[in-house]
């Protein structure tokens, strides 16, 4: 039931942007994204919920395609603070809520 | 606001011990997490509490783990005895939501296990 996510690395230049894609098997509710730097706990960055309601931070976009029961991350000119592992984390829609984190993106912007 | 808290911080303790960490939400939040984080991989959840309630325990090794949230606030999560695998960041975290459509989640610092 976790979340496949892709690229398992990648590796941008200051000002760079990337994609992060979540994957699941399962028909989803909503998709949430994190992020995590090395030794802290994951922060929220954003919610998409199943019908197109977003909630989230102004600089960070996302898609939510609830067909395919996939999700992607859009990071835009990138900075040296958004390093870190990005987690997707899905809500299953039909079993009570359940939560699982995908398998995480590891991102690393350099100067 | 206050966030969530957790203590301890820190544990080293041997195999076929026990141990148990504990885990205060943020005020009013109905729905409780544990997670379980090994290096170098996501939080494995481990159980999901909503109000006193618990939604899922699939991935919670019922042999040695257990987990309870008195009065829908505080949350214990217990290992007993522990194993050498069970080595890792314990996460708890909590949000508001108390339907379906979860609210974004707020993670306390993490316990840090060490299993000798």
């Amino acid at each position: 039931q976790q979340p496949v996510q892709s690229p398992q690395a990648v590796i941008l230049r200051e000002g760079e942007d990337a994609v992060i894609n979540c994957s699941s098997s399962k028909a989803l509710y909503s998709v949430h994204w994190y992020r995590q730097k090395h030794g802290e706990a994951p922060i929220f960055l954003m919610i998409l919920l199943k019908g197109g309601e977003q909630k989230g931070h102004d600089k960070i976009s996302a898609s939510f395609n609830e067909k395919k029961q996939q999700s992607s991350l859009y990071l835009t000119a990138s900075q040296l603070s958004y390093s870190g592992t990005y987690f997707c984390g899905t809500e299953s829609a039909y079993t009570g809520n359940q939560f699982y984190f995908g398998t995480g993106t590891s991102l690393t912007v350099i100067p | 606001e206050a966030g969530v808290a957790q203590s301890p911080r820190y544990k080293i303790i041997e195999k076929r011990q026990s141990v148990a960490f504990w885990c205060n939400p943020i005020s009013g939040h109905a729905t409780l997490y544990w997670y379980q984080q090994i290096l170098g991989q996501g939080p494995k959840l481990l159980i999901q509490f909503q109000n006193n309630g618990v939604v899922d325990d699939s991935q919670l090794p019922k042999d040695r783990f257990s987990a309870e949230r008195l009065k829908g606030v505080d949350s214990t999560l217990k290992i007993q005895p522990a194993k050498l695998e069970d080595s890792a960041v314990y996460l708890c975290a909590s949000s508001l939501t108390a339907g379906v459509g979860l609210s974004e989640q707020y993670f306390g610092p993490g316990t840090r296990l060490t299993v000798t």
